[in-house]
């Protein structure tokens, strides 16, 4: 079982480059997130999708736009890297329970971004 | 502001040395209290959900309890494969969005 699988693993940008994160899940799951993970800050909420056509801002959205293309992709955009999304950037997916998000994430293994 | 704060930062302990970690939170409105385990470079993997202060689950030698100011992670007899970094995450509050606040972990290492 693949669960969520992330692309690229590794990646260096310089400062002003764009590019795009994959995802992709296998376990039917509607709702879709993408977080990072920095020291000392803990994994903070980038964006996340609900459902197939729908996405929302979480914490720290600022400098990425998200695309959910179907029920299984959901890919993260840096349009213009800065050194400051340097970063260790995690993909997840979950069933949507009847209160929201309290369903348990299932998370990918992770995109290390760093950004020259 | 809901917030998750995890104790001790780092554990170190021998093979076979029980211990607990402590998970605190504040939220208005506790839906969910999720512990993970996370080993280095790989993502975080679920381990337990617990929905109401009162509420025990298991597996294998990881028994995780909540009340209603905090959770706890009970580790018995541990092995070295247990050493990994345990992340606690709650979901709540009056919005009906996807975000769960993380605390920042606790590094368990268990020397043999």
């Amino acid at each position: 079982n693949a669960g969520v699988t992330q692309t690229p693993k590794f990646q260096v940008l310089k400062t002003g480059q764009s590019m795009t994160l994959q995802c992709a899940q296998d376990m039917n799951h509607n709702s879709m997130y993408w977080y990072r993970q920095d020291p000392g800050m803990g994994l903070r909420l980038i964006y996340y999708s609900a459902s197939e056509g729908t996405t929302d801002k979480g914490e720290v959205p600022n400098g990425y736009n998200v695309s959910r293309l179907n029920k299984r992709e959901f890919s993260l955009r840096l349009e213009s890297a800065a050194p400051s999304q340097t970063s260790v950037y995690f993909c997840a997916s979950s069933e949507w329970g009847t209160l929201g998000g309290n369903q348990p994430q299932h998370f990918g293994d992770g995109t290390r971004l760093s950004i020259l | 502001e809901d917030q998750v704060t995890q104790s001790p930062e780092a554990l170190r302990l021998q093979e076979g040395e029980s211990s607990s970690l402590n998970c605190s939170y504040t939220v208005s409105g506790l839906r969910g209290l999720f512990w993970y385990r996370q080993d280095p470079g790989k993502g975080p993997e679920f381990l337990f959900t617990l929905y109401s202060a009162g509420e025990e689950k298991e597996k294998e030698r990881l028994k995780a309890t909540l009340t209603k100011k905090e959770s706890f992670l009970h580790i018995t007899a541990p092995k070295p494969e247990d050493s990994a970094t345990y992340l606690c995450a709650v979901f709540g509050g009056s919005s009906n969005t996807g975000k769960l606040i993380f605390g920042q972990g606790t590094t368990l290492q268990v020397k043999p």
